[in-house]
């Protein structure tokens, strides 16, 4: 089975950029989004096919991919940025989510 | 806007069946796309259970193939999901959702606000 590999934690300071990775073999073939989940509620997607951020998502979210690992950046990291979040890739007739990565904003 | 509501029992017994329903609104099912479950085990992540688009066709996760079905009932708008032979180990939070792509390129952009459904007896 496909497997998405994502560090369990990840803290930044307000204001500064935090980046998040995802690694997944052969993951520059395919496509990665990710999604951002506040406790309590439903996941949302904030970055598809690598690079593309929904409508009403704020610019300071974006992604990239380099080889096998796909990033999601968010720059000038605000508190409610604080949330876990999850990057996402299609294999084999499959959907394979990350274990997640818990962002914290200290 | 498109909205999806996630129904059914909150409990259910060891060994029994699980099933969910899941009403869209605000968008016809018959128009395209394939429409999700995913589960979330209480603190744990994401897994994906399975996915059907308005004909029927579906596919699901290998790990979970023996045990679920999906079906779709395009005249009330709404799809579903059975889950046999339940353990505590699918306690979760279940989610209904619209899959976006085709080809390599998969996503949910939509979701449901979750359904807790307990195993316990």
């Amino acid at each position: 089975s496909y497997d998405l590999s994502q560090p369990p934690s990840v803290s930044v300071s307000p204001g500064q950029t935090a980046s998040i990775p995802c690694s997944g073999d052969k993951l520059g073939n395919k496509y990665a989004c990710w999604y951002q989940q506040k406790p309590g509620q439903s996941p949302v997607l904030v970055i598809y096919q690598d690079t593309k951020r929904p409508s009403g998502i704020p610019e300071r979210f974006s992604g990239s991919i380099s080889g096998n690992t796909a990033t999601l950046t968010i720059s000038g990291t605000q508190a409610m940025d604080e949330a876990d979040y999850y990057c996402q890739a299609w294999d084999s007739s499959t959907v394979v989510f990350g274990g997640g990565t818990k962002l914290t904003v200290l | 806007q498109v909205q999806l509501q996630e129904s059914g029992p909150g409990l259910v017994k060891p060994s029994e069946t699980l099933s969910l329903t899941c009403g869209v609104s605000g968008f016809s099912i018959n128009s395209g796309y394939y429409w999700g479950w995913i589960r979330q085990p209480p603190g744990k992540g994401l897994q994906w259970i399975g996915s059907i688009d308005h004909s029927g066709s579906v596919y699901y996760n290998p790990s979970l193939r023996s045990r679920a079905t999906m079906s779709v009932d395009t005249s009330k708008n709404q799809f579903s999901l059975k889950l046999t032979s339940v353990t505590a180990a699918d306690t979760a939070v279940l989610y209904c959702a619209r899959e976006v792509g085709s080809g390599i390129t998969r996503y949910f952009d939509y979701w449901g606000q979750g359904a807790l459904v307990t195993v316990s007896s």
